[in-house]
């Protein structure tokens, strides 16, 4: 069975600095992984994603993953926060290569706050 | 052009009542989910199909009864609503093909249901 964890449920960044948002994952085969970002009220939006490519991925908005397989770790970056970057944001774990039989098994989310 | 939408966005019922939520995507994809979002923000599968076809079905009472008239649409009824279905539930849909999902998943702005 795959899972997520993400530590820490909040984390609070004051504008310009470092983000980072944790997740570890747990997969019996080489996973698929993704970072999603919702914004209030909204529906959840693809970052970037991790398919077996290269390592160090590159997002939207300024994001980026760098897959760790010794580590089992997926973790989120951007070097300068930016207000607009204040959401929630979920890790996702994908293992299946059926086709149709794929579900996405997310973590519990972390509340980004920017502080001014 | 919306990728996936789904009506209503917001959804206030009695308990007991009958109700149904609807899903359209625009997108060519060949798989179609329904996530449910609780109230801690915990993201779960609840069912998959892929061209019609029924893929997952994630335990879920079977209250809940997907339709998928064509590729394109996937609705969702639910029977018999409860206090406990109160939550947001999206929609996504995704292109398998080349494998695996790789492409990630594409999710609609959400119903968010509340039985009363």
């Amino acid at each position: 069975a795959q899972s997520v964890t993400q530590l820490g449920s909040h984390v609070s960044v004051s504008e310009g600095a470092l983000v980072l948002l944790r997740c570890n994952y747990s997969s019996s085969v080489p996973p698929y992984l993704f970072w999603y970002v919702q914004y209030p009220n909204q529906g959840l939006q693809l970052l970037l994603k991790y398919t077996s490519a290269a390592t160090l991925v590159k997002g939207i908005n300024g994001f980026e993953a760098e897959f760790k397989k010794s580590e089992t770790s997926f973790h989120l970056t951007k070097p300068s926060a930016h207000m607009s970057d204040a959401a929630e944001y979920f890790c996702a774990v994908s293992d299946t290569l059926d086709f149709g039989n794929e579900k996405l098994t997310f973590g519990t989310g972390t509340r980004l706050t920017i502080i001014p | 052009d919306t990728a996936v939408s789904q009506t209503p966005k917001y959804l206030v019922t009695q308990m007991g009542n009958d109700k149904s939520i609807k899903c359209e995507q625009n997108l060519g994809h060949d798989t179609m989910y329904w996530y449910k979002q609780d109230s801690k923000k915990f993201l779960k599968i609840m069912f998959s199909y892929n061209n019609k076809e029924l893929i997952i079905n994630e335990t879920v009472p079977n209250r809940f009864s997907p339709k998928s008239p064509d590729k394109a649409h996937l609705n969702l009824h639910i029977n018999s609503l409860e206090l406990g279905d109160s939550a947001v539930y999206f929609c996504a849909s995704s292109d398998i093909s080349g494998g695996g999902g790789s492409s990630g998943y594409t999710f609609g702005s959400g119903t968010r249901l509340t039985v009363v």
